[in-house]
């Protein structure tokens, strides 16, 4: 089971960098770590993954350091439309028959405050 | 493509009445799932299916059933509603029915149930 733990809730100023970490000490060798962005009343968006060091998109940063076992998503300048809560994923359950199953948890709430 | 689209957006049942969720997608998808979410507990997964003609139990399966007769839709029933199924309801699809962890999730627009 690809278990991830991160905070629950963090509190930002406008135009500050925001770091969210997020433990998944048990990943799979194969697997990607993935996070997703939720807005208020929309279902979740996929904004970033990466497997090894740093990966940058027009959205995000990811960092991930050579065990593997944190990775840390990083937003430059956040801003009022950043407040959104945030998941990481480590990857899929797999369970008997061939099946497997994903499981977001509780994310972290990111609020920006002007 | 419309994505993933879910119906209706909004339903208000009585205590005892049986609904059904609809989800689609037009992706051809092979894996579909269903999440729940109350404030303050994430999304919890309730039923998912790797294809057509497979369907599985999640965290949180009592009071739902499935099914996964084509590769586009995978509705969700509720048989006998409770208070304690009000909550936002998420269907969400990706390519792979292999468990691939490079696969994006796509979700629809939710559906909020409210069951008195």
């Amino acid at each position: 089971l690809a278990k991830t733990t991160q905070p629950i809730s963090m509190d930002s100023y406008e135009g500050q960098e925001v770091n969210i970490t997020c433990s998944h000490n048990n990943i799979a060798t194969n697997d990607y770590i993935t996070w997703y962005q939720q807005f208020p009343s929309q279902g979740p968006r996929f904004i970033i993954q990466g497997y090894k060091t740093k990966v940058t998109n027009e959205v995000a940063s990811l960092f991930i350091p050579a065990d593997r076992k944190s990775s840390t998503l990083s937003l430059p300048r956040v801003s009022l439309s950043d407040t959104a809560v945030y998941y990481c994923l480590g990857g899929p359950s797999y369970s008997g028959a061939g099946s497997y199953q994903l499981t977001f948890g509780k994310g972290t709430k990111l609020s920006v405050i002007p | 493509n419309a994505g993933v689209t879910q119906t209706p957006k909004f339903q208000v049942l009585k205590t005892g009445q049986s609904m059904t969720l609809q989800c689609a997608q037009d992706m051809n998808h092979e894996y579909m799932s269903w999440y729940r979410q109350d404030p303050g507990m994430g999304l919890r997964l309730i039923h998912y299916s790797v294809g057509a003609g497979i369907t599985d139990q999640g965290e949180v399966p009592n009071g739902y059933n499935v099914s996964r007769s084509t590769t586009e839709d995978f509705p969700l029933r509720l048989l006998s509603a409770a208070p304690s199924q009000t909550s936002v309801y998420f269907c969400a699809s990706s390519y792979s029915g292999s468990g691939l962890s490079t696969d994006t999730q796509y979700f629809g627009p939710g559906t909020r149930l409210t069951v008195l």
